[in-house]
């Protein structure tokens, strides 16, 4: 079964700072791997995916992640931080189409605080 | 957009009482999903769905039954109500391109 772990609940960063998000997945399979963010009071948004090709994605709002496999990782930055940026952000696991369970498994999320 | 629809989007009930929440997409996709979130948890799979008539259930799924007559239609139902299902629930599917999630319903069991 699939797992994500994501270390902390709440990141916080001063505007025009690095952003990193971490996570850490465990998967008997080839994961795809997912960010997702959300806003106050909405729905998830898909920040980036990976799937298969190569292990740096380039996401919306100038995020990127990149797939280690040997480290079991798929950390979220930008190089910059906007206040904007300010949401819980949610990194998740899937497993290849395997007997009907395409289950998405989520980490507990991370919420990030961009300061002025 | 999956033109997900999700009913209703807020809704107050009774502990003990049965509630449905129903999810609706336009795409004819194949995989639904319900979830629900709560702080510190992240968002948790309570059931899902392969096909009509073809579901399962995720890590959550106790007090929670499901149904799924039309490709197009995924109802949760909680048969009676209890504090703890006090939640914001999605619902998801899964097309090509990835997973895409309605705007969500915050349930208050009172």
């Amino acid at each position: 079964a699939q797992s994500v772990t994501q270390l902390g609940s709440h990141v916080s960063v001063s505007e025009g700072a690095l952003v990193l998000l971490r996570c850490n997945y465990s998967s008997s399979v080839p994961p795809y791997l997912f960010w997702y963010v959300q806003y106050p009071n909405q729905g998830l948004q898909l920040l980036l995916k990976y799937t298969t090709g190569a292990t740096l994605v380039k996401g919306i709002n100038g995020f990127e992640a990149e797939f280690k496999k040997s480290e079991t990782s798929f950390h979220l930055t930008k190089p910059s931080a906007h206040m904007s940026d300010a949401a819980e952000y949610f990194c998740a696991v899937s497993d290849l189409p395997q007997g009907g369970s395409e289950k998405l498994v989520f980490g507990k999320g991370m919420k990030l605080t961009v300061n002025p | 957009d999956a033109g997900i629809t999700q009913s209703p989007r807020h809704k107050v009930t009774e502990t003990g009482t049965p509630v449905t929440l129903r999810c609706h997409q336009t795409e004819n996709h194949r995989y639904m999903y319900w979830y629900r979130q709560d702080p510190g948890h992240g968002l948790r799979l309570i059931h899902y769905s392969y096909g009509v008539k073809d579901t399962d259930k995720g890590e959550v799924s106790d007090g929670y039954s499901v149904s799924r007559s039309k490709t197009e239609d995924f109802l949760l139902t909680l048969e009676s109500a209890t504090s703890s299902q006090t939640s914001v629930y999605f619902c998801a599917i899964k097309a090509n391109y990835g997973y895409t999630f309605g705007s969500g319903t915050r349930l208050t069991v009172v």
